[in-house]
């Protein structure tokens, strides 16, 4: 059964305004990590921002923020002021319990910003 | 710092060949995972280790093979390559199952069985 889904496919923003990429997950673990991941067109996989399950402030780092409603299952990402250089795949993970090295990931939302 | 270090970058294999896939990384991180991405599609685990002698399967196991004997190493083996094993690997390696430790990366292996 998929664990995480991403509704959205492909999403668009004009430069310097924000823009939310959607994720819901599913888990009856307790205990669980939630990530978000970059994947420019390069092709490398850069590690964005997580959210633990029982963290209870929303992340932030720099410019991205994970907008986190447990009680809906949703793990939003939110970047502020895109810039030209954010035009990427954007994939949303989940890591259930506490096995790092085994994570869930969804198919991923194309994001293009437009100048 | 290398990080994550996967080679070769590019394969092309025929049906039925074998190879291995190598993956370094010099973090000392416990945890490695094997990844395959198929396009348009997000990733998805083949093998993966919480430490050097232990590894277990992931979601799509088949046809391949894992061992870690050191820390840094963790090859991936395809037993005898099948066109449905075209595909972009990816090894990862994260430092702790506590927190906020994301993985690191790997620049991705692109194989193609013909």
């Amino acid at each position: 059964a998929q664990k995480i889904t991403q509704t959205q496919p492909g999403m668009f923003v004009q430069e310097k305004e924000a823009v939310t990429l959607d994720c819901t997950y599913d888990t009856s673990d307790p205990s669980y990590g939630l990530f978000w991941y970059k994947q420019p067109s390069s092709g490398e996989m850069i590690f964005l921002i997580y959210q633990g399950s029982y963290d209870q402030q929303n992340a932030t780092e720099g410019r991205y923020s994970l907008n986190f409603q447990k009680a809906r299952k949703s793990a939003n990402l939110v970047i502020s002021a895109s810039q030209l250089g954010d035009s990427a795949m954007y994939f949303c993970a989940m890591r259930e319990g506490s096995v790092a090295g085994k994570s869930t990931f969804g198919d991923g939302t194309t994001l293009t910003v437009k100048p | 710092n290398a990080g994550v270090t996967q080679t070769p970058k590019f394969q092309v294999l025929k049906t039925g060949q074998s190879m291995t896939l190598q993956c370094a990384q010099d973090m000392n991180h416990e945890y490695m995972s094997w990844y395959r991405q198929d396009p348009g599609m997000g990733l998805r685990l083949i093998h993966y280790s919480v430490g050097a002698g232990i590894t277990d399967q992931g979601e799509v196991p088949n046809g391949y093979n894992v061992s870690r004997s050191t820390t840094e190493d963790f090859p991936l083996r395809l037993l005898s390559a099948a066109p449905s094993q075209t595909s972009v690997y990816f090894c990862a390696s994260s430092y702790s199952m506590a927190a906020n430790y994301g993985y690191t990366f790997g620049s991705g292996t692109r194989l193609t069985v013909v």
